[in-house]
């Protein structure tokens, strides 16, 4: 299957800063990729949907404005935690939706971030 | 509310056993539906996609799906210790980017 590449895997950050995670797709373009949280013994909760060259879709309740997300490039998206406060700690998973083929929405998942906020 | 519901478990079984794993959602023009495996701290794997009404198999694993029920099953035969995981139903629903929303996921604990 497709590879998609999630940077850093870990990070611990101190209360205030801002924290980026990159998502790569290695071997096919992305033109849509998703970002998704969860929290411990959850499930996934989709934050939001980026498309390669258009400002992303925040679903219900997620701040735009502290979760910043860019899609460049057809094979990189960013997620950017800004002012990350303890309540943020969470696991971050990127997954991106392939440029070509049938539009059977098969997602293909980065190996997550996990942020601690001190 | 686009929903999908699935049991937490924890469901064991012993090793050898088939595992049956349910799962229903809400938006009757769902079309693609996806299990995904997610070990701790992991991030969740593929292991089947189904699009048609009827039974899909591969390997120790097959998907049913019933549309008039909106119900999705997996089924893992001969099931291992190494099969313990949560399971994450995905529905792939009607509208928008194909985005998937998942249950909650229901745990597997196969014992030797």
């Amino acid at each position: 299957g497709a590879v998609v590449s999630q940077h850093p895997s870990r990070v611990i950050c101190k209360s205030g800063t801002s924290v980026k995670i990159e998502c790569r797709s290695l071997d096919f373009q992305a033109t849509t990729m998703f970002w998704y949280r969860q929290f411990p013994k959850k499930s996934l909760m989709l934050m939001a949907t980026s498309n390669e060259g258009s400002k992303a879709t925040y679903e219900q309740g997620v701040e735009k404005d502290k979760f910043l997300i860019n899609h460049a490039s057809l094979t990189l998206s960013t997620l950017t935690v800004t002012s990350a406060h303890p309540e943020d700690s969470s696991f971050y998973i990127c997954s991106a939706k392939g440029s070509g083929g049938s539009n059977t929405g098969e997602l293909f998942f980065g190996e997550g971030s996990r942020l601690t906020v001190l | 509310q686009k929903e999908v519901e699935q049991n937490s478990g924890p469901l064991s079984v012993p090793e050898g056993a088939i595992a049956s794993l349910n799962c229903t959602y809400s938006d009757r023009g769902s079309q693609s539906f996806f299990w995904y495996r997610q070990y701790s701290g992991k991030s969740p794997e593929l292991i089947m996609s189904i699009y048609s009404n009827g039974d899909k198999e591969d390997g120790r694993f097959t998907a049913q799906l019933n549309k008039a029920s909106q119900y999705v099953s997996l089924l893992i035969r001969d099931s291992q210790p190494s099969d313990s995981a949560t399971y994450l139903c995905a529905v792939n629903f009607s509208g928008g980017y194909n985005k998937l929303i998942f249950g909650a996921g229901t745990r597997l604990a196969v014992h030797p």
